[in-house]
């Protein structure tokens, strides 16, 4: 069956960098993107942005671009997500999902907080 | 970017009964719209795609319609597990960025 297995909670302090990562199992990786999501607490979903496991190619939300990097990892069938100058308005859960456009199948999401 | 617009916030409605959540783009996304369940400690759920079409595993009595800028998701006769935040995404504004609305939540009348 399709699973997307999250990486565990983070605490970072802010102007510092985290690293999230989502193991796919279940299908053949290179055949769906992954996309990331993310969801502050009582808050709804934004969408982050995604990449194409078969090429590469990544598509960042505009308010992002400029502090989000995408990877994918084909040989573990792991995708990374790392999210750099954090703010105290990041903190959410991250939740990585298959693909680029809608997602039929979503990790049990990342908790990263933000704190001094 | 399209913005997608929910209502409403918050819907009450009793078990058994129909409950018709709406979705508004601001500007037209055909049929690339996507509605999602989420339930509290919970990742989303993907209920429909396309704008109509059922995911795998998701009972008749979801149904979705609507293209280019109205959408609707209408659940037949409520059951106890359905109560729940309910978005709907496009995915139309390729290769800039796939919104979500800003929720639905349907609670128990």
């Amino acid at each position: 069956q399709v699973q997307l297995v999250q990486s565990g909670p983070e605490v970072r302090k802010p102007g510092a960098s985290v690293k999230v990562s989502c193991k796919a199992s279940g299908y053949p990786f290179p055949s769906y993107g992954i996309a990331w999501v993310r969801q502050a607490t009582g808050q709804g979903l934004e969408w982050m942005g995604w990449i194409s496991v078969y090429n590469g190619n990544t598509n960042y939300a505009q308010r992002f671009h400029d502090r989000v990097t995408m990877t994918t990892d084909t040989s573990t069938t792991t995708a990374y997500m790392e999210l750099r100058s954090l703010r105290s308005d990041d903190t959410a859960v991250y939740y990585c999902a298959r693909r680029g456009g809608f997602s039929d199948f979503w990790g049990q999401g990342t908790l990263v907080t933000v704190s001094s | 970017e399209i913005v997608m617009t929910q209502s409403p916030a918050t819907l009450s409605v009793s078990p058994g009964e129909r409950a018709t959540l709406s979705c508004r783009a601001s500007q037209s996304v055909n049929s690339d719209l996507a509605w999602y369940q989420q339930k509290p400690g919970q990742a989303p759920r993907l209920l429909i795609y396309g704008a109509s079409t059922r995911a795998t595993g998701i009972p008749a009595r979801f149904s979705g319609s609507g293209s280019g800028t109205e959408f609707t998701l209408t659940i037949s006769s409520l059951q106890s597990e359905d109560f729940a935040v309910f978005y709907c995404q496009q995915y139309n504004d390729w290769p800039r960025e796939y919104t979500f609305g800003q929720g639905t939540k349907l609670e128990i009348k």
